[in-house]
């Protein structure tokens, strides 16, 4: 166990629709990733998180949105959602903004139909 | 367009005998590189780091070598246990403000009992 929690587990919606994905970090970390993974892509690097402020930004969609809250969890919101879209979706958290581990939650299976 | 999953590498070693996964990475001004372990349903696992200033670097039973003339990274098992199947990532970082983590395709290794 990570450390890094996740939710929901699994999410199963229809094209066009919104979700949420919430994820809290490991006690004291500062930092907040989302990764995308999917058949066709692997593991990619969405956006990053530090301190409640956002930190880097990767291969995002302009539909996917994330923040991340005092308490330091984070939740990456997925709107219009398309076929496509459907992928693990993993939160990591490391202690600071800088070159640091990063530890994985369990992820969110999304799947849109 | 038509879809297809990534090709994943197949390493298929005995119970037993040691394992070499390789990885090559993409920037020459990565400073950071990681290994990761992935089991089916699950994150990826954290298993062992080495900065660009160190060539070798050993954990418990683990052995990642660096090799910055040719950019590429190696992990070694010893003895590897069935436990030990999984999907394994190398994954480089560029270093700077952000801790933004590029993965490579993957290496599925199978044991052999």
């Amino acid at each position: 166990d990570s450390g890094v929690t996740q939710t929901p587990k699994h999410l199963i919606t229809a094209t066009g629709q919104r979700v949420t994905l919430r994820c809290s970090p490991r006690s004291g970390d500062l930092s907040v990733y989302w990764y995308q993974q999917s058949l066709d892509q692997g593991l990619q690097f969405l956006i990053q998180y530090y301190n409640g402020e956002e930190r880097a930004k990767g291969n995002i969609l302009e539909r996917f949105s994330a923040q991340q809250f005092p308490d330091l969890h984070s939740e990456l919101n997925l709107s219009s959602l398309e076929l496509g879209d459907s992928a693990l979706y993993f939160c990591a958290s490391s202690k600071d903004r800088g070159t640091d581990t990063q530890y994985f939650g369990p992820g969110t299976r999304l799947t849109v139909l | 367009g038509e879809s297809v999953g990534l090709h994943l590498p197949t390493l298929s070693v005995q119970e037993g005998d040691n394992s070499i996964i390789n990885c090559a990475y993409s920037n020459s001004a990565s400073d950071y590189f990681i290994w990761y372990k992935q089991e089916s349903g699950k994150g990826p696992q954290f298993i062992i780091d080495i900065r660009s200033n160190m060539d070798k670097r050993q954990g418990q039973r683990v052995t990642v070598l660096l090799n910055k003339t040719v950019k590429h990274l190696s992990l070694q098992i010893a003895a590897t246990q069935p436990g030990d199947s999984a999907v394994y990532f190398c994954a480089e970082n560029i270093g700077g403000a952000t801790n933004k983590l590029i993965f490579g395709t993957g290496t599925l290794l199978a044991v052999q009992p």
